[in-house]
């Protein structure tokens, strides 16, 4: 079982604030890495995908990762009270499985 | 409807009693994935299948069985549920694309074993 750890605890930002989340994962010949969003009482959807090292961005969002490293990062840019959420950070293990971080809890503060 | 959905949405059951809990996909996604949700421990995966027929354990398969006779469909049976079964499960879907192994979530299956 490859690891995914988020540790960081949940993450108070004020509205329009940068929040920012990070992600290190065990194995150094993963490939595919993913964000996801999970709204309390509801399943995880897909916002950020990332396969090569830099910085790919997205609207609002922005993907960090790092494979020297081993840690993959998401930025939220002008953070609303629609960004609070549960982000799931995904590593890819092979035959399509994702190994998932515990996640962080965002709380956006109007 | 088009995607992926799950049945029940809520089930509450007793000790000992056999459950099974549906998934659909209308995409032909050739992979599936029973996940579970629980505080504390995020997703685990249970069991997963590359494709019809084809079936493999994950994380915590231990007392779940899944079958898959039809690319649309993988069931998860818990076959005595327990109380550390309770737990919100979801199924996903995916295709193998090159990287992009993109899993689409059904609605989440909360079971409740008193």
């Amino acid at each position: 079982q490859k690891e995914v750890e988020q540790n960081s605890g949940p993450l108070s930002v004020p509205e329009g604030a940068i929040a920012s989340l990070n992600c290190t994962y065990s194995d150094r010949g993963s490939q595919s890495f993913f964000w996801y969003r999970q709204y309390s009482g509801k399943s995880p959807e897909l916002i950020m995908s990332i396969y090569s090292n830099g910085d790919k961005e997205d609207g609002r969002f922005t993907a960090q990762l790092n494979k020297a490293s081993q840690y993959v990062s998401l930025l939220i840019r002008d953070s609303q009270p629609s960004d609070s959420a549960t982000y799931l950070c995904a590593v890819n293990e092979g035959n399509n499985r994702l190994a998932f971080g515990k996640g962080n809890q965002v709380v956006v503060i109007p | 409807d088009a995607g992926i959905t799950q049945s029940p949405r809520y089930k509450i059951t007793e000790t000992g009693r056999q459950v099974t809990l549906m998934c659909h996909q209308t995409w032909s996604h050739s992979y599936m994935f029973w996940y579970r949700q629980d505080l504390g421990h995020g997703l685990r995966l249970i069991y997963y299948s590359a494709a019809a027929d084809i079936t493999d354990k994950g994380e915590v398969p231990d007392g779940y069985v899944v079958s898959r006779s039809k690319t649309e469909n993988f069931p998860l049976t818990l076959e005595s549920a327990t109380r550390s079964q309770t737990s919100v499960y979801f199924c996903a879907s995916s295709e193998s694309l090159g990287m992009n192994t993109e899993a689409f979530f059904g609605q989440g299956t909360r079971l409740t074993v008193v």
